[in-house]
């Protein structure tokens, strides 16, 4: 079946322009996560969803940075006013439920390649 | 607070070689135990997990992972490298007692490089 699929592929902003990156995750799993991938920093956790839940919003590195997902699927990264430090690769998730222990693997899209000129 | 680290950055091997990438875990509770890899411009993709029973853990193409509490580790193996193995390999760690707690915190990354 149809993994995550994350778009656009590769976005080049000017600083100071907002972007949105988007994820559609794989059907029926109810939890999204948002990481991202830049060198010297590894892999950063920045946001996650589990269906109707308050999303976990700890790793979101400022209030520049926001997430949203309609309808417990699609999801956007909505990043404000872009920095030359925001260029990353962002890596979007998704999962079955992980609520109650549960510890299922998350299957990652290809990500989005931002380059902030 | 939940960590892994993975203290080589690169390993190399020859093909047909064993290869083994390390990976050393710090949590509280329970650890959740996860192996990645990543290909060139690609995603992760997932290739076994740790939740609890049998300390040595079968995934995807051939690897295997063995778990010991004592030593807080939890190395990818694999008995027979294939040059088509050569990739950047995570390792990650959720903390498995609470369940609020949902994220992965990975390692920095080991690339391995499998020579002809």
């Amino acid at each position: 079946g149809a993994g995550v699929s994350q778009s656009p592929s590769n976005k080049v902003t000017e600083k100071g322009k907002d972007v949105e990156l988007r994820c559609d995750p794989i059907s029926g799993h109810t939890a999204l996560y948002w990481y991202r991938q830049s060198l010297g920093q590894g892999l950063e956790f920045l946001i996650y969803f589990q269906g109707n839940s308050a999303p976990d919003k700890s790793g979101l590195p400022s209030d520049r940075f926001s997430a949203e997902r309609t309808g417990g699927s699609v999801s956007t990264l909505t990043i404000q006013r872009t920095q030359q430090e925001d260029s990353a690769v962002y890596l979007c998730a998704s999962s079955l439920d992980q609520s109650g222990g549960r510890a299922y693997e998350q299957y990652f899209g290809p990500g989005t390649r931002l380059t902030v000129t | 607070a939940q960590s892994v680290a993975q203290p080589e950055d690169q390993v190399n091997v020859a093909e047909g070689n064993p290869l083994t990438v390390k990976c050393t875990y710090s949590v509280s509770g329970n650890p959740y135990l996860f192996w990645y890899v990543q290909y060139p411009n690609r995603g992760l993709q997932f290739l076994l997990k740790y939740i609890t029973g049998d300390n040595l853990v079968k995934g995807s193409y051939g690897f295997e992972a063995e778990f010991n509490k004592s030593q807080t580790s939890f190395h990818l193996k694999k008995p027979s490298a294939l040059v088509s193995d050569s990739a950047l390999y995570f390792c990650a760690v959720r903390d498995g007692l609470r369940t609020g707690f949902q994220k992965l915190v990975f390692g920095t990354g080991t690339r391995l490089l499998v020579s002809p």
